[in-house]
């Protein structure tokens, strides 16, 4: 079945320690996006792409970076992680920018 | 950023009943999306509204765009439990990004 694909599905991290979230999509979509959700805060966009080779800053971008080599691929790296970083990841990926968004299940992410 | 407004925040009612949740904005959408989340999975898209006025329905599930563009509603009739979840709006303001509310966590109580 078509679809996003994250990878890992939960992760427990030290503080100061590297991480890479895993975001892959099989729909040929332009636009992919990384959101993180915050209970009282609801999803907020962390990066974004319109399309492969460009990326750009969402409502909280500082501490994360992204790439985007190819269609399908959209890894989210936290250079060094934070306790505040604690929590639930979605990757989301649409036609084109702001069209219907298809999310995957989501990376829950604990840094402690 | 452009602010979006969910409420309630929080509903818990008996199977059968109905009920309807709003999403808010002091800005013109260029258009709105509404999803619903179960627990443990993304958001599923439901509806994207355009039109000022448009009405759309997804079987026991009616949605409305304000005749200004600036607010949403949600109304279900005859509530089961399957739909429980958290329902959030998302508007898309012109070539902004879009921008989601925080969600209207619905609880039906079989």
């Amino acid at each position: 079945i078509a679809g996003i694909t994250q990878a890992p599905t939960s992760q427990i991290l030290a503080a100061g320690r590297r991480m890479t979230l895993r975001c892959t999509q099989d729909m040929r979509h332009n636009a992919m996006y990384w959101y993180r959700q915050d209970l009282g805060l609801g999803l907020r966009l962390i990066h974004y792409s319109n399309t492969a080779g460009t990326t750009g800053k969402g409502e909280v971008p500082d501490g994360y970076s992204v790439s985007r080599a190819n269609t399908d691929d959209f890894p989210l790296t936290l250079a060094s992680a934070v306790p505040s970083q604690t929590s639930v990841y979605f990757c989301a990926s649409s036609l084109q920018m702001n069209t219907e968004a298809f999310f995957g299940q989501g990376t829950r992410l604990t840094v402690v | 950023t452009q602010l979006l407004e969910q409420s309630p925040q929080f509903l818990s009612i008996q199977e059968g009943e109905n009920l309807t949740v709003y999403c808010n904005s002091s800005s013109v959408f260029s258009s709105l999306q509404w999803y619903r989340q179960e627990p443990g999975e993304g958001p599923v898209l439901l509806v994207t509204v355009v039109t000022g006025g448009e009405v759309k329905k997804l079987k026991r599930l009616t949605f409305q765009f304000g005749d200004a563009r600036k607010d949403s509603s949600l109304h279900i009739t005859a509530a089961q439990p399957g739909d429980t979840g958290l329902y959030l709006c998302a508007g898309n303001f012109g070539n902004e990004k879009l921008t989601f509310g925080t969600g209207t966590r619905l609880t039906i109580i079989p």
